[in-house]
């Protein structure tokens, strides 16, 4: 099973529809999660950062499951600016606390 | 943001050159990171160094050898790179391991 493990997608969806993304994580232990947007050619920026009891911004959603080690985005009423890759980035504890990064989940907003 | 700092932006080099990647990172974080993306791939982790110790080297072949002078520096020195070593270069910084890493612009580097 892969550290961490999205869906590459694409997702493709009309504006103003409703989309999430799942993310899964094989380290029981893991101790913080984000979601990062990257578009085309650019780097990754930081989208929220994901808190045992949810969070949202905007119209974004973020939710932790620990007991089955996943976190989600939602993304409400979808702009043609959200289209882009998605990564999820789990980071372990311990004294090193390594960070895995997902493959990302590209999604496509449609006119 | 200017908050990370790459240079240069774009960099074309034979395989037998020898060439430095530059990062500076201004808002006093502890850890930086060295990552490469080659073309429709996922991140790949290089290097990790916090506060000026390497805690991670990831497999990275020895043509690829990091350096950190000091918390606000990082560098990538090149030499004798392979075609497949065509790809965006992106560093990136945090305060401490758990928490949101922020990335330079990266450099886009073709190897002839």
């Amino acid at each position: 099973r892969k550290e961490v493990e999205q869906d590459p997608g694409p997702f493709n969806v009309p504006e103003g529809a409703t989309v999430a993304f799942n993310c899964t994580y094989s380290n029981s232990a893991s101790q913080s999660f984000f979601w990062y947007r990257q578009d085309c050619r650019k780097e990754p920026k930081l989208l929220m950062s994901v808190y045992s009891s949810g969070n949202e911004d905007g119209r974004f959603t973020a939710q932790l499951n620990r007991a089955s080690q996943y976190i989600s985005l939602l993304i409400r009423d979808s702009k043609l600016s959200d289209s882009a890759t998605y990564l999820c980035v789990v980071t372990d504890s311990g004294g090193y606390q390594k960070v895995t990064f997902g493959t990302g989940t590209k999604l496509q907003v449609i006119p | 943001e200017t908050g990370v700092t790459q240079t240069p932006r774009h960099l074309v080099m034979g395989m037998t050159n020898k060439k430095s990647l530059k990062c500076e990172q201004h808002l006093g974080h502890n850890a930086m990171y060295w990552y490469k993306q080659s073309a429709k791939k996922p991140l790949e982790l290089m290097f990790v160094y916090s506060l000026e110790e390497r805690v991670e080297n990831n497999s990275v072949p020895s043509r690829f050898s990091p350096e950190c002078p000091n918390s606000s520096h990082l560098f990538l020195h090149l030499h004798t790179l392979q075609p497949e070593d065509s790809a965006l270069y992106l560093c990136a910084s945090s305060q401490f391991f758990d928490q949101p890493q922020h990335f330079g612009d990266g450099t886009r580097l073709s190897i002839l």
